[in-house]
């Protein structure tokens, strides 16, 4: 079957680094996309992998290792507006989405 | 760019009506949009697919003649949940995948979802 883990639940302190992991196994590969939803409101994007390697964007970050079914997110110098859910989606050999259950991202002070 | 409205964002009715919820792609032309359903602290659930003049395709367990899509146009598709029951409550948001260039090709658009409640 398809197979989306990423962590339930991250504490951080406002100002520090986040990382964010997502392991997945899917029926082929399309990409796998970063989203960050806050409470209430539809997912934003934030980030498209298809190749192996960091993609950075600001304060935020992307790695994907296709050997591996691995990518992380890493989140820079955290401020409380990040505190949000991460969803992790892997695009399968369909096109389609599968979406992992989400981080639940908590920033204190 | 890459821009998705829905309306409305907010509806509330009565047990047995109907509710139709507008999804448009405002700056790029979709060739598929997705419906999803939310549930609280619950993740996305993809209810079908809708590509541009063709049936939508649905996901197993959702019932297609209660939830009747229509994507008329590269810009527009609608979710119309018919009989509404206080079941059906949930955060419904659209989704859109493009053909302007090669980031809206491979990258999901989300509208800003709409709140269904049902009495």
């Amino acid at each position: 079957g398809q197979n989306i883990d990423q962590p339930t639940e991250m504490t951080a302190t406002e100002g520090a680094i986040v990382q964010i992991n997502c392991t997945y196994q899917t029926s082929g590969f399309n990409g796998l996309f970063w989203y960050q939803q806050h409470a209430g409101e539809a997912p934003t994007f934030l980030s498209y992998n298809v190749l192996d390697g960091l993609e950075e964007k600001g304060r935020f970050s992307s790695f994907l290792s296709r050997s591996k079914g691995y990518s992380y997110l890493l989140l820079k110098e955290l401020q409380m507006k990040d505190s949000a859910s991460y969803l992790c989606a892997v695009m399968d050999s369909n096109y389609q989405l599968i979406w992992g259950a989400g981080t639940k991202l908590i920033i204190k002070p | 760019g890459a821009v998705v409205s829905q309306h409305p964002s907010r509806v509330i009715c009565k047990s047995g009506t109907s509710v139709k919820i507008e999804c448009r792609s405002l700056d790029f032309q979709a060739t598929t949009m997705f419906w999803y359903r939310q549930f609280p602290k619950q993740s996305l659930m993809l209810m079908a697919t809708s590509n541009e003049g063709s049936k939508a395709t649905y996901e197993q367990g959702v019932e297609k003649d209660k939830f009747l899509i229509n994507h008329a146009s590269l810009t527009l598709s609608t979710l119309t949940v018919t009989s509404a029951h206080p079941e059906d409550s949930s955060f419904y948001i659209c989704s859109a995948r493009g053909i302007s260039d090669r980031r809206t090709q491979e990258t999901q658009y989300f509208g800003p979802g709409t709140r269904l409640l049902v009495l």
